[in-house]
């Protein structure tokens, strides 16, 4: 089974660029998370899609961040402008059905995203 | 609110030696217990879990007891190997929608 996808795999850009970053989850998984993992700090979760609407975006910086869950498949996150404080390894996860105690979410060798 | 504290790291060992990590928890409501572990290079894999009060969990040799008194899920395993070297991240879950909260890490060293 193949397993969660990301990229790219690392991106450098400089402060008030845009940057987008795309995840491919495990097939048949309904539910897609995207996750800021900063040097030194767990992940922290940034936005939660079960198919294609949002369930959970309340740490996700509205005014610069945004994500889209086309046909409930693909996820697309970007960030503009970018500042440097978005420095982090931006990490992809899925899961099959949400909600149930067992279910697991599997996650993506994620984008690590530099800002000069 | 809701939050998990890990020991600081660096940890150093030398193979064959015991581990600990600490892990504990604040959580309104009863939350679900994870390990997860990041080895260099790939993403987070799931280590081991428990979904209640004295559960255990346990994979790869690795152990650790859901402690609600204690509210804690310390990581143990009775020898370590060159190959666990890696970051351990201890997390909560809450229900409904599945919404995992990490701590911040602690990394693994094992030398020969």
């Amino acid at each position: 089974e193949a397993g969660v996808a990301q990229s790219p795999r690392y991106k450098i850009i400089e402060k008030r660029q845009s940057v987008a970053f795309w995840c491919n989850p495990i097939s048949g998984h309904a539910t897609l998370y995207w996750y800021q993992q900063i040097l030194g700090q767990g992940p922290k979760l940034l936005i939660q899609f079960q198919n294609n609407g949002v369930v959970d975006d309340s740490q996700l910086p509205k005014d610069r961040f945004s994500a889209e869950r086309l046909k409930g498949v693909d996820s697309t996150l970007k960030i503009q402008p970018a500042k440097l404080e978005d420095s982090a390894v931006y990490l992809c996860a899925s899961s099959f059905v949400p909600g149930l105690r067992d279910d697991e979410q599997f996650f993506g060798p994620g984008t690590r995203l530099t800002v000069l | 609110g809701n939050s998990v504290t890990q020991m600081e790291g660096p940890v150093t060992l030398s193979e064959e030696a015991f581990l600990t990590i600490n892990c504990t928890y604040t959580a309104t409501g009863y939350p679900s217990l994870f390990w997860y572990v990041q080895y260099p290079g790939e993403g987070l894999q799931l280590l081991l879990k428990a979904t209640k009060a004295d559960d255990k969990g346990s994979n790869k040799g690795f152990e650790a007891t859901y402690r609600k008194e204690t509210t804690s899920f310390h990581l143990e395993k009775g020898s370590v190997q060159v190959s666990d070297s890696a970051v351990y991240f201890c997390a909560l879950r809450l229900g409904g929608y599945n919404k995992l909260i990490f701590g911040a890490g602690t990394r693994l060293a094992v030398h020969p």
